[in-house]
């Protein structure tokens, strides 16, 4: 079954980029879908930051859109995100997920199938 | 301010019915895009559990059920147990971006 995993420093100092890789496992990104990235304060809701579909084509949050970067190497089943210039208020677990379009007659949208168990960054000098 | 609008928590006895509602507006739930929903277990990361307004992925008891009318969706869950207690998000699309609700707290009493 298809599965993600999170990877990537749990403490960046302020100022400084964050980055982190999801390797996704039992499905080729190449093969379609988007990927996406989400992130949850602590004792807070989810925020979607962005989107990337496999060929490349990206779809930001506005609200990050201006620090964001989210990239994929089909190479290494992977896909990226750098978020710069961080403050305390980026701390969150930070979630990767398979996005997928949902059409359906007179009706559509995205939503994220599956999940990877998410990895926690503290933003602290 | 999240666009989509969920009570902060809801609370029922086991073997109860609860209803979880979203609400959105024009841009979103009203303008066509159908609405998804999650289920967050405590110090987990969140799982699908309706996508499309009321399609239940495979594994997802049928005691979940959703459905959406005009600018709003529900969940409800039937036959409470004490194992659904978690925070639930609703989800849904909005001038380009994927939206959640603020999330809801289930408290099985």
């Amino acid at each position: 079954q298809v599965q993600l995993q999170e990877s990537g420093p749990g403490l960046v100092k302020p100022s400084e980029t964050l980055s982190l890789t999801c390797t996704v496992s039992g499905y080729s990104i190449s093969s379609g879908y988007y990927w996406g990235w989400i992130r949850q304060p602590p004792g807070k809701g989810l925020e979607w930051i962005g989107s990337i579909y496999h060929s490349g084509s990206t779809y930001y949050n506005p609200s990050l859109k201006s620090r964001v970067t989210i990239s994929v190497d089909t190479s290494k089943n992977q896909f990226s995100l750098k978020l710069s210039s961080v403050t305390a208020a980026d701390t969150a677990v930070y979630y990767c997920a398979r996005d997928r379009t949902w059409i359906q007659l007179g009706s559509s949208g995205y939503y994220m199938d599956v999940w990877g168990k998410g990895t926690t960054v503290t933003v602290s000098s | 301010q999240s666009v989509l609008t969920q009570p902060p928590s809801v609370s029922g006895a086991p073997g109860q019915r609860v209803t979880i509602s979203c609400t959105g507006s024009s841009s979103n739930i009203g303008a066509g895009y159908d609405v998804h929903w999650y289920q967050q277990l405590p110090g987990t990361a969140p799982k699908l559990l309706i996508y499309g307004n009321s399609n239940r992925p495979s594994g997802v008891p049928d005691r979940f059920s959703g459905s959406k009318s005009g600018t709003s969706a529900s969940l409800a869950i039937t036959g409470l147990q004490a194992e659904d207690e978690a925070d639930y998000y609703c989800q849904s699309y909005d001038s380009s971006l994927r939206v959640f609700g603020g999330g809801t707290k289930l408290t099985v009493l």
